[in-house]
Formats: structure tokens, C-alpha cells, sequence
């Protein structure tokens, strides 16, 4: 059964801290791992990754993809409130479909 | 640009009801828009995949007569949640993908759903 599983669920921190998020996967035909933010309303679009080995970056915020050991990472340094978020992985690729399978998520509290 | 649009926002009803939620791409054409069911502190949960000018394709478990999809154009699709109980009260959000290669999914900002 395709499956994406996120750790931690949850994780409160410090503003000034850096935090790793993780996202395993167990998909059927994978074509791509993506990473979203999702405060009180929909997710919003962070980072689309298809290939091993590829930092992706974004201001404060990196994600990168193994596809040998079915994971990935997004990494957020200095941290702030406004990071406060739920952040989704999802896998998109099965069946060869555009569908995505999401994780749980990871609910991230920042503190000042 | 990618922006997905959802209309409306927040609905309360009288069970029985029926209730139409819109979703629109505004700067782009989908032919594939998606909609997903999210119950709170869950993830999303893919509902169905609306093509354009097709039927749509419904995941296991979700009753297709329950919610109608109707995908008319390639920036408009229609989910109909027909006659509406209480346990389908939730977090109602779409999604639509540019007709490319390597493209995210770009997501409205959902609908809450609450039936009385």
C-alpha cells in the first residue's frame, strides 16, 4: 500500500532555532516529492523535487530528496513565528497519475 | 500566477441541503483539477480527479453519486455535495495542475462545510 509518513508530528521551537522536518515514502511508479505549507487555509506550494541529491533553497528554507533511501528533508534555519505552519509531504506518481499521497504532516510552533 | 480560486469559502446549512463548491484556475488552464476532503488535524485526502469534458474519477470509498463533480471547462469544476448530512461536514479543498511537465499541484483556499 503507497504510504508517506512525516516525523516528527509535532515540534515546538524557539525563534533562532533550525528545525529538520522529515518525510519517508513507500509509493508505487514515484515521479516527485513536494513540500507545502499549510496555516488556516489551504496548503501553499514550497518545494517540487524529482531528483537525488538536488538541494533545492528558498530564503531560509531547503529541501532535499534521496531516492535510494525513500526520503526527504526540509530544513528551515532561523527560524520565525510566521514559520508556524503545518507542513505537508506529499508524493505524487501513483499508478503513474498526477494524484498525491500526503503525509500526516509535521505541526511546527514557533516561539519568540 | 498559478492561482486557484474557491468559492465559497465557508457555507452553513440545513441538513438535506445540497451544496455546490466552485473551483476556478485564474491565470491558467487545468485540464485536471482535484478535490480533496481534509477532517481536522488529518492530512488531505484525495476525493476525485475532475477531468475536462470527462467524468470524474473517484477514489475508493467516496460515493460518486453522493458528490457530483462536473468539470465544464479548462478553468472551472463543480463539486455538489447532494443532500448534505452532518458527517459531511469538513474542510473541502481543490486543486488544480498546469497542462506541463514537472508542475505542483496549486491549491484554492478551501471551504468549510458545516451541516446542521
Amino acid at each position: 500500500e503507497d504510504k508517506v509518513v512525516q516525523s516528527p508530528l509535532s515540534l515546538v521551537v524557539h525563534e533562532g532555532d533550525t528545525v529538520t522536518l522529515n518525510c519517508s515514502y513507500e509509493v508505487t511508479n514515484f515521479r516527485s516529492l513536494l513540500w507545502y505549507k499549510q496555516e488556516k487555509k489551504a496548503p501553499t506550494f514550497l518545494f517540487m523535487l524529482t531528483s537525488s541529491g538536488i538541494e533545492k533553497k528558498s530564503g531560509r528554507l531547503s529541501s532535499i530528496l534521496d531516492k535510494k533511501e525513500l526520503f526527504s528533508i526540509l530544513n528551515i534555519t532561523a527560524t520565525q513565528t510566521g514559520d508556524s505552519a503545518v507542513y505537508l509531504c506529499a508524493v505524487e506518481g501513483p499508478y503513474n497519475t498526477d494524484k498525491l499521497i500526503f503525509g500526516t504532516g509535521t505541526r511546527l510552533q514557533v516561539f519568540p | 500566477g498559478a492561482v486557484v480560486s474557491q468559492h465559497p469559502s465557508w457555507v452553513i446549512c440545513k441538513s438535506g441541503t445540497s451544496v455546490k463548491i466552485e473551483c476556478r484556475s485564474l491565470d491558467f488552464q487545468a485540464t485536471t483539477m482535484f478535490w480533496y476532503r481534509q477532517f481536522p488535524k488529518q492530512s488531505l485526502m484525495l476525493m476525485a480527479t475532475s477531468n475536462e469534458g470527462s467524468k470524474a474519477t473517484y477514489e475508493q470509498g467516496v460515493e460518486k453519486d453522493k458528490f457530483l463533480i462536473n468539470h465544464a471547462s479548462l478553468t472551472l469544476s463543480t463539486l455538489t455535495v447532494t443532500s448534505a448530512h452532518p458527517e459531511d461536514s469538513s474542510f473541502y479543498i481543490c486543486s488544480a495542475i498546469l497542462d506541463r511537465d514537472n508542475q505542483p499541484q496549486h491549491f484554492g483556499d478551501g471551504t468549510r462545510l458545516s451541516i446542521l
